[in-house]
């Protein structure tokens, strides 16, 4: 298994407050990616990284920021958590483009 | 823009019966790549297969096997002879090569199909 950590895994705030959620890699891959799941939508991409300090916004980004300033780490934040940002929320990583992506075990947020 | 349906939004099928979850893609790109994963109810994504625009043989993995068609646009996975640990949501999932590789890897998922598998 690729070597993809996320934490927390599982968070409840309150709406207005700031969240950060953090993904880690051990593999050394350039690409990483986060995504939102919810139902009836599959997963969604927030936020890419093509390499350290390259990101870009991804289809559903209103409301995030990412900043990768390592290699391994790949940080999501919601500057001022909203309800409609209760989600489970994945990374995943890939070492090229065309590369499969693999994906850590999630982060649950609740947001009251 | 590309898009990715999967028209299932569940299934229940009972152990031992063969059971396909169809995909059907849109993309502009001539070069494309297609991937499947299984969500069980752990929660973890699992990859299964992935799968090139140009490479259109059908691929089979034990009791898996996929059927990818372009001139239909579609990448149907078939299970056979369902086990109750085949029950998980499965996705079908599209990115684009782009101009150069540029679409740097972004996914486009389909909506998930529920499969039950009964004992």
């Amino acid at each position: 298994d690729a070597g993809i950590t996320q934490s927390p895994r599982h968070k409840v705030t309150e709406t207005g407050t700031p969240v950060t959620l953090r993904c880690h890699q051990t593999e050394n891959h350039r690409y990483m990616y986060w995504y939102r799941q919810d139902p009836g939508h599959g997963l969604r991409l927030i936020h890419y990284s093509y390499g350290v300090k390259d990101t870009d916004k991804g289809e559903v980004s209103d409301g995030y920021s990412v900043s990768r300033s390592k290699t391994e780490d790949f940080l999501l934040t919601l500057e001022s958590a909203t309800s409609s940002q209760t989600s489970v929320y994945f990374c995943a990583i890939s070492a090229g483009p065309t590369d499969t992506q693999y994906f850590g075990p999630g982060t649950r947020l609740t947001v009251l | 823009a590309q898009k990715v349906t999967q028209a299932q939004t569940e299934i229940s099928v009972v152990e031992k019966e063969d059971v396909t979850l169809d995909c059907v893609y849109e993309t502009r790109d001539t070069t494309y790549y297609l991937f499947w994963y299984k969500q069980p109810p752990s929660g973890e994504l699992v990859f299964l297969i992935r799968r090139n625009s140009f490479d259109e043989q059908n691929e089979i993995s034990g009791r898996y096997s996929w059927n990818f068609q372009k001139s239909t646009s579609s990448f149907n996975f078939t299970i056979t002879a369902s086990q109750v640990v085949d029950s998980a949501v499965y996705f079908c999932a599209l990115s684009e090569a782009g101009a150069g590789g540029t679409s740097y890897g972004k996914l486009t998922f389909g909506q998930g199909t529920i499969l039950t598998v009964h004992p």
